[in-house]
């Protein structure tokens, strides 16, 4: 049973423009989101999260949006650069005290060309 | 550095040998969880320790797998006679406790184990 979804397993954008990768969890019970990107051969890095009570947050280049009656999120980059060429990961997580286990999806693989 | 240590970075096993892997938390964190990235699959939890308990270990396959982290020294994966399936990455992750708690999971960079 996968509780965090992510459909499509690449896209590829022009640099310059807008990546948008989007993410669905079935799991009603997550209250706080985040993107996670990875480089082969490295372990994620944090990129941005988001809590069930905002659908917007931003950081430079990245936001994130938040539909809660869809169970979908998603992560818009723009502009688009070579150096976000990369797999995105979508994870959930209940914030229930100090444990932060957190749900993946499969990964999504940008390629941004130049 | 002080972020989260994980070695060896490369282990190569033949069935039905042993692999220990051993993680190291970010300096102040107290707790740590183990993932494990199968080709092709994203990341699936396995277990979450603090020192001397394991919290939630409902990832863990029920034979073979076990995992620590003692009042010292690091934590360990250890996984007994290995096979092939057992390839894959494993990532090591923690967080400080309950009061520092911003949700989000700090990753070491994984230890690649392969299982001839």
């Amino acid at each position: 049973d996968q509780q965090v979804k992510q459909n499509s397993p690449s896209l590829s954008v022009q640099e310059g423009r807008i990546s948008i990768l989007n993410c669905d969890y079935t799991n009603s019970m997550f209250d706080y989101f985040l993107w996670y990107k990875k480089y082969p051969a490295e372990g994620p890095t944090f990129l941005i999260s988001i809590s069930s009570i905002k659908d917007k947050n931003e950081d430079g280049r990245f936001t994130v949006f938040l539909n809660k009656s869809a169970k979908h999120l998603s992560l818009h980059i723009v502009p688009s650069q070579p150096g976000d060429s990369a797999v995105y990961f979508c994870a959930a997580s209940r914030m229930t005290g100090a444990n932060s286990k957190l749900t993946f999806g499969k990964g999504i693989t940008l390629s941004v060309r130049p | 550095n002080a972020g989260v240590m994980q070695n060896p970075r490369h282990l190569v096993r033949r069935r039905g040998q042993e692999a220990r892997l051993r993680c190291s938390p970010m300096k102040g964190h107290s707790h740590v969880y183990w993932y494990r990235q199968l080709p092709e699959e994203g990341l699936k939890f396995m277990v979450y320790l603090q020192k001397e308990n394991i919290i939630d270990e409902s990832g863990m396959p029920k034979e073979r797998f076990s995992a620590e982290f003692p009042k010292e020294g690091p934590s360990i994966l250890r996984i007994q006679q290995v096979v092939r399936g057992d390839s894959a990455a494993y990532f090591c992750a923690s967080s400080p406790g309950w009061q520092q708690n911003t949700g989000e999971l700090f990753f070491g960079e994984g230890s690649r184990l392969t299982v001839l």
